[in-house]
């Protein structure tokens, strides 16, 4: 499954599928971006990150990619698992004072 | 061992009330934050101290005002309470200034402005 965030903030998959969720960033100067998780009723949770100099970076099931032309970020998760389920938000520096920007967040259902 | 704790989890308060929420951390991290999220899950940074000093103050009502007694606390304290003030507080810290990748965020205050 995959969404755009800011048009679809929720994204349902079946459990094993992979899920892509999407990000516009606003600057162009902006050069590190992280992928927060957050599930009810707590605070956000750093999954990854990516610096600008990169396209594609890996970790544990997730794959964030980079591509600074259209100013998009995705976020893929590989076999998505009912313990995925959350609302996802990317996160921008903007180089501005060295703080970091939230999107909107895309919520991720995971159906068994 | 909590790294970023709030208190309380839950805050109901009338209109026009004073109230405070606390938060610690254990982490030894030089920089703490106030974050502010709505029903639309909407996050947006209210305010950043970096060893004790105010670095960031995005444009938030004065009713608003952040206390850092030392490094490891940064309370925000809220005059007259307004409806609108209804929202999730999480408060983070960091190491560096600027949340990165060793950023870590309380659990969140629910607080209910009636």
């Amino acid at each position: 499954g995959e969404s755009v965030g800011l048009h679809l903030p929720t994204l349902s998959v079946q459990e094993g599928d992979n899920s892509i969720i999407n990000c516009a960033y606003s600057n162009s100067a902006s050069d590190y971006f992280i992928w927060y998780k957050q599930e009810s009723g707590k605070g956000p949770q750093f999954i990854i990150d990516i610096r600008s100099n990169m396209d594609k970076r890996q970790g544990q099931r997730v794959t964030v990619l980079l591509n600074k032309t259209v100013k998009h970020l995705s976020l893929q998760i590989a076999a998505t698992q009912p313990g995925d389920s959350a609302v996802y938000f990317c996160a921008e520096n903007q180089n501005t004072g060295n703080q970091f920007y939230f999107g909107t967040g895309t919520s991720l259902t995971v159906i068994p | 061992d909590t790294a970023v704790s709030q208190t309380p989890k839950y805050l109901v308060t009338q209109m026009g009330n004073d109230k405070s929420i606390k938060c610690e951390q254990n982490l030894g991290h030089d920089t703490m934050y106030w974050y502010k999220q709505d029903s639309k899950k909407f996050l947006k940074i209210m305010f950043s101290y970096n060893n004790k000093e105010l670095i960031i103050n995005e444009t938030v009502p004065n009713r608003f005002s952040p206390k850092s007694p030392d490094k490891a606390h940064l309370n925000l304290h809220i005059n007259s309470l307004e409806l609108g003030d209804s929202a999730v507080y999480f408060c983070a810290s960091s190491q560096d200034w600027g949340v990165s990748a060793d950023a870590f965020f309380g659990q969140g205050t629910r607080l209910t402005v009636v």
